[in-house]
């Protein structure tokens, strides 16, 4: 296992139009999490998982998000009707969770992102 | 709400010193604090995470300090190196923030000249 993949790491869409992500996290770890960073800016958090069970979501995902985690395994990031202030990068990460020590379960490990640019 | 401050917000210090970045934040019940490594074009690497119970972690050149009543963190880097140069973000999970939740910093644009 090499580490959290996310897939495509870029993508260029017209305004308007739906896109997809995706995040296969480590493959032991129960947690995922998904974020979003513009340029210049610290990630924001968008929503976390623990198995298939979405927990948590931010404010800042509006009705136009939504995310999946179908078998506790991979996920998924889905923008419906992109605008341009969409853009930015889509990080994923996950973490042991339950496993491992007080400190390495809850260390987030991330992928190299998915960079959307909404014309 | 809290809010998570790093300063400054780019640093260029010649390959060899010593150097400090700074992290703070404005409230004090956290469960720990992170430090990572961002590369351009590349994922967020873990560097060191310190609990609340913690005054300080150690990785290597890399030593992070906690300061939790006035809302500090420092990540000290000795003998820098070029391989250094990237951005650092320092990240807490609050207490009172929901299941594991990160608030971040904007980070520091380290450059190590040679």
């Amino acid at each position: 296992d090499t580490g959290v993949s996310q897939n495509p790491r870029h993508k260029i869409t017209k305004r308007g139009q739906n896109v997809t992500f995706r995040c296969d996290p480590i493959s032991e770890h129960n947690r995922l999490y998904w974020y979003r960073q513009t340029l210049g800016q610290g990630p924001e958090f968008l929503t976390y998982f623990q198995n298939e069970a979405q927990l948590e979501k931010s404010r800042l995902l509006s009705d136009r998000f939504s995310a999946e985690r179908p078998k506790g395994s991979f996920s998924t990031l889905e923008i419906q009707r992109t605008e341009q202030g969409d853009s930015a990068m889509y990080l994923c990460a996950s973490s042991p969770g339950t496993s491992g020590g007080t400190l390495a379960k809850n260390i987030q490990y991330f992928g190299a992102g998915t960079r959307l640019s909404v014309l | 709400k809290q809010e998570v401050t790093q300063i400054p917000a780019a640093l260029s210090v010649p390959e060899g010193e010593n150097l400090v970045l700074n992290c703070s934040f404005t409230d004090s019940a956290i469960y720990n604090l992170q430090w990572f490594r961002q590369d351009p074009g590349k994922g967020l690497t873990s560097l060191l995470l310190i609990q609340s119970s913690q005054r300080e972690q150690t990785s290597g050149r890399l030593n992070a300090s906690l300061d939790k009543s006035s809302g500090r963190s420092t990540l000290y880097i000795a003998a820098s190196q070029p391989g250094d140069s990237a951005t650092y973000l320092c990240a807490v999970r609050g207490v009172m923030d929901s299941n594991y939740q990160l608030i971040w910093g904007a980070g520091t644009k380290l450059i190590i000249k040679p």
